[in-house]
């Protein structure tokens, strides 16, 4: 079946504006994460949601980050006026159930100028 | 809290040797551990984990790791590498015992592989 699917692949964007990156989780799995994988920081957690649970959003580096999902499934990350220090690939990851496999998408590229 | 060390940012084995990958983990609850490979503009795929039970545990393309509580190790190993398996290596872990599905990413493991 269809694997996790992110959109745009690339993005180039301005100092200060926003962005949206969208995530397609693999139908039927109820948990939804976000990761940021940068030269500096590696590979880091932002947020996760499972189910009807209140998201766990530990990781999200600044109040300009936030995501939310919609009806259970797709999820979009919401970057507010953009910094250079964004500037990173964003991973989206999907499981069946909270601590099982996750299945990642090839992730967003974003650039900020 | 829990995090991950991946001790050598590259390594370097000809083909047809051993490829060892050394990843160590704290915490304080009992961990569930990942290793994970990144092929070049591509996403992360599970090459193998470890959650409970028998602690050789096997994974994709011949590889297998070894999760040493007392050492708090999880090394990854393969016994001959080859070409294809040049990629960057990520081990992780996550808190097995709540429910959380969070994973702590180690800062990765490039290997080369010399024909």
């Amino acid at each position: 079946g269809a694997g996790v699917s992110q959109s745009p692949s690339n993005k180039v964007t301005e100092k200060g504006k926003d962005v949206e990156l969208r995530c397609d989780p693999i139908s039927g799995h109820t948990a939804l994460y976000w990761y940021r994988q940068s030269l500096g920081q590696g590979l880091e957690f932002l947020i996760y949601f499972q189910g009807n649970s209140a998201p766990d959003k530990s990781g999200l580096p600044s109040d300009r980050f936030s995501a939310e999902r919609t009806g259970g499934s797709v999820s979009t990350l919401t970057i507010q006026r953009t910094q250079q220090e964004d500037s990173a690939v964003y991973l989206c990851a999907s499981s069946r159930e909270l601590q099982e496999t996750q299945y990642f998408g090839p992730g967003t590229r974003l650039l900020v100028l | 809290a829990q995090s991950v060390t991946q001790l050598g940012s590259h390594v370097s084995v000809s083909e047809g040797a051993l490829v060892l990958l050394r990843c160590n983990y704290s915490s304080s609850v009992p961990p569930y551990l990942f290793w994970y490979v990144q092929y070049p503009n591509q996403g992360l795929q599970l090459l193998l984990k470890y959650t409970t039970g028998a602690t050789l545990v096997k994974g994709i393309n011949g590889f297998e790791a070894e999760f040493k509580k007392s050492e708090t190790s999880f090394h990854l190993t393969k016994p001959s590498a080859h070409m294809s398996d040049a990629a960057e290596y990520f081990c992780a872990v996550s808190e097995g015992s709540s429910n959380t599905g969070k994973l702590i990413f180690g800062q990765g493991t490039t290997l080369q592989v010399k024909p």
